[in-house]
């Protein structure tokens, strides 16, 4: 099975800051790669597919990039309503896998 | 408007089974491949497994831990899909997804705790 490590685990960061998040997959997953926002008591929300690709309505400082076994997530410009938990998810080979996520909390 | 809700949760005692239901309106169901996803309490996720359209026939997959115990099922007719769990432990316990789709998940359920516990 594809394991995925996100780093950091948590990020601390002001409104208005860029961050980055990464993900590395045990092997090559391609471009194969979605991104989850999550809010506490909601379910995740699907920010990027096929590594970069914005879904319809996610505001553009979200941007996705990377192949094979690295990938990042990151966020420009950040605003009140981005701090959450941000998941990665490959879907390269079966069963699908998350990362551990990525807390991001206001500093 | 897409919408996905998931019942069928609750308190069960260990080695017991449940069937969760996920009842799905506003896409032409039988189109599309739906997914479960759980989240233990203040955990992160884990992919369960899936069940294809009709349409696309092929193997399923589940995680590690739960195969050979759990199994995800579909009625067109109904546009539900449904989550069969045997053998439950206390590991297993849980906030349940569905969700639509194979590869990235794009509409979500909110979910149905289940709790496994004598």
């Amino acid at each position: 099975a594809i394991q995925l490590t996100q780093s950091p685990s948590s990020l601390s960061a002001s409104v208005g800051d860029r961050v980055t998040i990464t993900c590395r997959a045990s092997q090559g997953i391609s471009r194969a790669l979605a991104w989850y926002q999550q809010k506490p008591g909601k379910p995740p929300h699907l920010l990027i597919s096929d590594a970069s690709s914005l879904e319809s309505g996610v505001p553009s400082r979200f941007r996705g990039s990377g192949s094979g076994t690295d990938f990042t997530l990151s966020i420009n410009s950040l605003q009140p309503e981005d701090f959450a938990t941000y998941y990665c998810q490959q879907f390269y080979s079966y069963p699908q896998s998350f990362g551990q996520g990525t807390k991001l909390e206001i500093k | 408007e897409v919408q996905l809700v998931e019942s069928g949760g609750g308190l069960v005692q260990p080695g017991r089974s449940l069937r969760l239901s996920c009842t799905t309106s506003g896409f032409s169901f039988g189109n599309f491949a739906m997914s479960w996803v759980r989240q233990a309490p203040g955990k992160g996720l884990e992919f369960l497994g899936f069940v294809r359209s009709k349409a696309y026939d092929g193997p399923t997959a589940y995680a590690a831990s739960v195969k050979g115990r759990f199994t995800i099922s579909r009625d067109d007719s109904k546009s539900i899909a449904y989550l069969q769990m045997n053998s439950l432990k206390s590991e297993d316990t849980a906030l349940y997804y569905c969700a639509r789709g194979l590869q990235s998940l794009d509409y979500w359920g909110q979910g149905t705790l289940v709790t496994v516990s004598s």
